[in-house]
């Protein structure tokens, strides 16, 4: 089937505004997965849901970064009051079953801030 | 704190010959490593894993041998392509956790 989609593909940002980006897992994957990948970096760790539950947070930022998926699919993103420093690609993976190995990644959410 | 490294930002390679690209970890409670090959504009893509318990897995042109002892693991691709040019992120994860910490990548290049 397809692939983990993610939207929009690029987004751009005024300094203060609040932006969501959206994930599609592949059907069936109970792991959800959000990484932020900064210029010249690795992906870093943000938030894992398993189902509809959110198992672990310790990566977001801050409490400007929001994570949600309610139904157990599709999730959200949400930054509130975006900074400058938010600059970076969000990317989405899902697995099958519970737990890291053999992530599927989107292409990511490349975000600007301005 | 950088736990997984990757020391070499960029490698380059001719067409038919070996690429060794090198990871370092600092975490002891790593126990399962993966690498991650990823195309401009596109995600990461799974390549191959180890685990601790091993120190060798191969598959197909791919190997990934891991030293415990240096806390260093390394992946060979041969014969290198021009289809292998891409940036490779090693990463790794603790028993018992859901996150993956990845190094921050090398560029590959293989010229004919």
């Amino acid at each position: 089937g397809a692939g983990v989609s993610q939207s929009p593909r690029y987004k751009v940002a005024k300094r203060g505004q609040d932006v969501a980006l959206r994930c599609d897992p592949i059907s069936g994957h109970v792991s959800l997965f959000w990484y932020q990948q900064a210029l010249g970096q690795g992906p870093e760790f943000l938030t894992y849901f398993q189902n509809e539950a959110q198992l672990d947070k310790s990566g977001l930022p801050s409490d400007r970064f929001f994570a949600e998926r309610p139904e157990g699919s599709v999730s959200t993103l949400k930054i509130q009051r975006t900074q400058q420093e938010d600059s970076a690609v969000y990317l989405c993976a899902s697995t099958r079953t519970g737990g890291n190995e053999k992530l599927f990644f989107g292409s990511g959410t490349q975000l600007s801030v301005l | 704190d950088q736990q997984v490294k990757q020391n070499s930002p960029s490698l380059s390679v001719q067409e038919g010959r070996i690429s060794i690209l090198n990871c370092d970890y600092t975490n002891s409670m790593f126990d399962y490593f993966l690498w991650y090959k990823k195309y401009p504009a596109e995600g990461p893509t799974f390549l191959i894993s180890i685990s601790s318990i091993k120190d060798k897995n191969e598959d197909g042109r791919f190997t990934v041998f891991l030293n415990k002892s240096a806390k260093h693991l390394s992946l060979h691709i041969v014969p290198s392509q021009p289809g292998d040019s891409a940036v490779y992120f090693c990463a790794a994860s603790a028993l018992n956790t859901d996150k993956l910490i990845f190094g921050t990548g090398t560029r590959l290049q293989v010229f004919p």
